[in-house]
């Protein structure tokens, strides 16, 4: 069964640093991944996705992400947090039928 | 407003007592899925059903029912055979195409006191 992982559950920054989330699986064929937010007493929402071609995807709010098939990795990146990303992301990685796995998530906390 | 919508957001129950959590959607999508969320757990797949009178086990599938009748509707019954239930449910459905995203409802949390 598809694994992924998310390290450093818990970020803390303050505004304007940089961001960036770790996300690996673990199926080597092929693979659609997927980063999603869950803002505090909001519903989880997509950021962004990739299917195929450019390995960069921009998602919502300045986020990106980029595919990198030989380290079976997605992170997330943002160049400059605000206060209002203060959630908590998740990565899921789909393979071979309709089911997501789901990686544990990172609490990401921005300091004003 | 097309969207999922889950009810109550809020449940509290008694142990040994069955509780159905409600899960209806209006985006005319086959697929749907009923998620478990435990902090520092992620997302855990429970049941998911492709298409209408057709369901799957997902991952922690013990303790829990569904059923799919109708496609906007994909009921969750929590039985008194799940040792853990206390957690927050997630429904969410996609059309059946493995090209297409999974869409969330708001979640309920359920409280087994």
């Amino acid at each position: 069964a598809q694994s992924v992982s998310q390290h450093n559950h818990h970020v803390i920054l303050s505004e304007a640093a940089s961001l960036e989330l770790g996300c690996n699986y673990s199926y080597g064929g092929t693979v659609n991944l997927f980063w999603y937010v869950q803002y505090p007493g909001q519903h989880l929402q997509l950021l962004l996705k990739y299917f195929s071609g450019d390995p960069l995807v921009k998602g919502i709010k300045g986020f990106e992400a980029e595919f990198i098939k030989s380290k079976f990795s997605f992170n997330l990146r943002k160049p400059s947090v605000q206060w209002s990303d203060t959630a908590e992301y998740f990565c899921a990685v789909r393979s071979g039928n309709n089911r997501l796995a789901f990686g544990k998530g990172n609490q990401v906390v921005v300091i004003p | 407003d097309g969207g999922i919508t889950q009810s109550p957001k809020y449940l509290f129950r008694k142990e040994g007592q069955n509780v159905t959590l409600s899960c209806e959607q209006n985006l005319n999508h086959d697929a749907m899925y009923w998620y478990r969320q435990d902090p520092g757990q992620g997302l855990r797949l429970i049941y998911y059903s492709q298409i209408v009178n057709d369901f799957q086990k997902g991952d922690i599938a013990e303790g829990y029912s569904v059923s799919r009748e109708k496609k906007e509707s994909f009921p969750l019954t929590v039985t008194s055979a799940q040792k853990n239930p206390t957690a927050f449910y997630l429904c969410a459905s996609s059309q059946a195409s493995s090209y297409n995203e999974q869409f969330f409802g708001p979640g309920t949390r359920l409280t087994v006191l």
